[in-house]
């Protein structure tokens, strides 16, 4: 079965360093979400590509978050520095409009001390 | 602001019992409406719909969209233990041109008990 790669799984970092989250979706996917998981919010959108372009990315705190889409393999989520409020789950999806459903990554489970 | 909202938040059934589970939402240009099971790790795709009134059936799961009243419901017949997991609700809305997000609601937890 195909599926979303996200590495590491799990980070414990300290306040101030910076964070880098990767992604490889679904190989023939145009478009990746980064999604953010916490008990308070629930599910967050925090940005999202098509076709690797950024479309939206109001759900991310621009001063310390960028996501980029180098390639169609990778996508990246960083966060520098990163804050004790930032620990969380942070999911992958990707799909393609239309499509039934998008295919999340196992998450990546970040704390910050 | 699109809006999803689900209800309850918990629920804790015997085996064998039948759920209702509640999506409710307040989005613009809709598209569609999901339903996602995560147990522990990644939420996985149960259901996508589009139309009013037309039941997607899975085994003992199914559920329908209502696009006047803007809900859906999942229902889940014979529960079984592993049934157990958070289940989300999510809307697709078009965010300009033939751009398509999703909005979630944060969940229901079931919990079935043997």
């Amino acid at each position: 079965d195909a599926r979303v790669t996200q590495t590491p799984r799990h980070k414990v970092t300290e306040m101030g360093q910076e964070v880098t989250m990767r992604c490889q979706p679904i190989l023939g996917h145009n478009t990746v979400f980064w999604y953010r998981q916490t008990m308070m919010q629930g599910l967050e959108l925090l940005a999202y590509f098509r076709n690797r372009a950024p479309l939206d990315d109001s759900g991310m705190p621009k001063d310390r978050f960028s996501a980029e889409m180098p390639d169609a393999t990778l996508a990246t989520l960083k966060i520098q520095p990163s804050e004790p409020r930032d620990s969380a789950v942070y999911f992958c999806a990707s799909g393609y409009p239309g499509s039934r459903g998008y295919t999340f990554g196992s998450g990546t489970r970040l704390t910050v001390v | 602001e699109d809006k999803v909202v689900q209800s309850p938040l918990s629920l804790v059934v015997h085996e064998g019992d039948t759920v209702t589970l509640n999506c409710s939402y307040e989005v613009t240009n809709f598209r569609s409406l999901l339903w996602y099971k995560q147990e522990k790790k990644a939420p996985t795709f149960l259901f996508m719909l589009t139309s009013s009134g037309i039941e997607k059936k899975s085994g003992r799961l199914s559920s329908i969209l209502d696009k006047k009243e803007l809900f859906s419901i999942l229902n889940i017949t014979a529960t079984q233990t592993g049934d157990s997991a958070v289940y989300l609700c999510a809307v697709g809305v078009n965010s300009g041109g033939s751009n398509y997000k999703l909005t979630f609601g944060k969940g229901t937890l079931l919990t079935v008990n043997p």
